[in-house]
């Protein structure tokens, strides 16, 4: 049984609209969620992190989370071709910050210029 | 700037030979280091947690005596992949967890493992 559900994609969208994507897990007590880009061959770097219900803002990224729906999501705006990478969604599970992570399998996302 | 350094970043040898990573954490005490594996086209997966002064927590599955995990000061953290073999090539990426309540861990920049 998967822990962290993504769409594997890709998803491809035209430079300027906004990106969508998505993330489910399944553990009810996790309290930290954070949102990866990953460029091929390359290590995660951080985007997002979200720690309470609702929105949270870092200039084109909006990171949402819902607790009561286990999901958690990421809205990229304004989206470049730069953009194009894959996005791990990861929850630290439990209801304590171990520091474990649990990675998604990740959206791969086109952005078309 | 990276606050996790990693390296080699690329490491080619011959099956039966061993190889040592480290990781370092540059501008933080990282009293928990993590190491993950990816294969091609699939996320990543935790290996180990890497405690500091104390015995590796490995994962369900990972040998603990092929993949030797050394956490000897706050900065520092290796992973030595022992009698190394063709199926042991992958993407071996370390974290280093910043201490307090947000938990978030920053990544080295990994390195890719190629056994012949």
């Amino acid at each position: 049984q998967k822990e962290v559900e993504q769409n594997s994609g890709p998803l491809s969208v035209p430079e300027g609209a906004i990106a969508s994507l998505n993330c489910t897990y399944s553990d009810r007590v996790s309290q930290s969620f954070f949102w990866y880009r990953q460029y091929s061959g390359k290590s995660p770097e951080l985007i997002m992190s979200i720690y309470s219900n609702g929105d949270k803002e870092d200039g084109r990224f909006t990171a949402q989370l819902n607790k009561a729906s286990q999901y958690v999501s990421l809205l990229i705006r304004d989206s470049q071709p730069s953009d194009s990478a894959t996005y791990l969604c990861a929850v630290n599970f439990g209801p304590s910050n171990t520091g474990k992570l649990i990675f998604g399998q990740g959206t791969t996302l086109q952005v078309k210029p | 700037g990276a606050v996790v350094s990693q390296h080699p970043s690329r490491v080619i040898c011959k099956s039966g030979t061993s190889v040592k990573i480290e990781c370092r954490s540059l501008d933080f005490q990282a009293t928990t280091m993590f190491w993950y594996r990816q294969f091609p086209k699939q996320s990543l997966m935790l290996m180990a947690t890497s405690n500091e002064g104390s015995k590796a927590t490995y994962e369900q599955g990972v040998e603990k005596d092929k993949f030797l995990i050394n956490h000897a000061s706050l900065t520092l953290s290796t992973l030595t992949v022992t009698s190394a073999h063709p199926e042991d090539s992958s993407f071996y990426i370390c974290s280093a967890r910043r201490g307090g309540p947000r938990n978030i861990q920053y990544f080295g920049a990994g390195t890719r493992l190629s056994v012949l």
